[in-house]
C-alpha cells in the first residue's frame, strides 16, 4: 500500500471546524483514500473514504485534490467527542496483495479538541 | 445494533498459560481479522480469515492461532503465551471487498507475567 504521511498532531476548539491533512504523493490511480479514527480506548471506526471526488457524510467530510496527492478530512463543528487518532489509509481498489483486506495503519494525527 | 464483540476485555496471566480470547460478530461478515497494537508500532495485522475454514497468517503471526469453524465467531488463541505478547488486540469484521468498511471490537488489553 502507497505511504501517507500525516501531522503528528494537531489542536482545535469545541463547534470549530478542523481541517485534517494527508499526503500521498505516491497515490496509483486504483488507490481509494480511507479516513478512520481511534478514540481513546475503542477500537478504529471507519470515518469516510473515496476515489477522486469530494465526499460527504454524517461524520465528516473528504476533500480531494485534483492530482489526488492530498486530501483533507473536516469535521464541521468538532465536539469533545470528536478527539481521537485520525488515521489515513489508502487501499488498492484491486486489492493488489491478494485476497487481504487488512488497513496498513500509520501513525495518524492525534486531535485533542479544547472546550 | 452491529457489533464486534470481543472477551475478554482486560486479561492478565502468566507465562505459558494457555488462553483464548473471543471474537464475534453479528452482521454476517466473511472477512475478519485480528491486530494488535503496540505503542510506537502502531496497529499490525496477525491473522486474517476470508471464509469459514479458509485463514491466513497477516504480517505478525508466530505465537498465535486462529479458527473459523463458524461465520460469525474467529477466536484467537496463545498456546504459550510470552511477555512479548503483551499488547492490546482488536478483531474487526467486514464484507468482502477493499471498499467495505472494518468493524472493530473494543479492544482486549492482555497482560503476560
Amino acid at each position: 500500500d502507497a505511504k501517507t504521511t500525516q501531522p503528528n498532531s494537531m489542536e482545535s476548539n469545541e463547534e470549530e471546524p478542523v481541517h485534517l491533512p494527508c499526503n500521498h504523493s505516491t497515490i496509483s490511480g486504483t488507490d481509494y483514500i480511507h479516513w478512520y479514527r481511534q478514540l481513546p480506548s475503542q477500537g478504529p471506526e471507519y470515518v469516510i473514504h473515496g476515489l477522486t471526488s469530494n465526499v460527504n457524510n454524517r461524520m465528516a467530510s473528504l476533500a480531494i485534490a485534483e492530482d489526488r496527492k492530498s486530501s483533507t478530512l473536516i469535521l464541521h463543528r468538532a465536539t469533545l467527542r470528536d478527539a481521537a487518532v485520525y488515521y489515513c489509509i489508502l487501499r488498492d481498489k484491486f486489492n493488489s496483495g491478494g485476497s487481504n483486506y487488512k488497513l496498513t495503519f500509520g501513525k495518524g494525527t492525534l486531535l485533542t479538541v479544547n472546550p | 445494533e452491529a457489533q464486534v464483540t470481543q472477551n475478554p476485555r482486560y486479561l492478565i496471566t502468566v507465562t505459558g498459560k494457555k488462553l483464548t480470547v473471543t471474537c464475534s460478530q453479528n452482521m454476517n461478515h466473511e472477512y475478519m481479522s485480528w491486530y494488535r497494537q503496540d505503542p510506537g508500532l502502531g496497529l499490525r495485522q496477525i491473522y486474517y480469515s476470508m471464509n469459514v475454514e479458509v485463514t491466513d497468517k497477516g504480517d505478525v503471526p508466530e505465537g498465535y492461532k486462529v479458527s473459523r469453524k463458524e461465520k460469525r465467531n474467529f477466536p484467537l488463541i496463545l498456546e504459550s503465551p510470552s511477555p512479548n505478547q503483551t499488547s492490546l488486540y482488536f478483531c474487526a469484521s467486514s464484507f468482502r471487498g477493499t471498499n467495505e468498511k472494518l468493524f472493530f471490537g473494543s479492544g482486549t488489553q492482555l497482560s503476560v507475567l
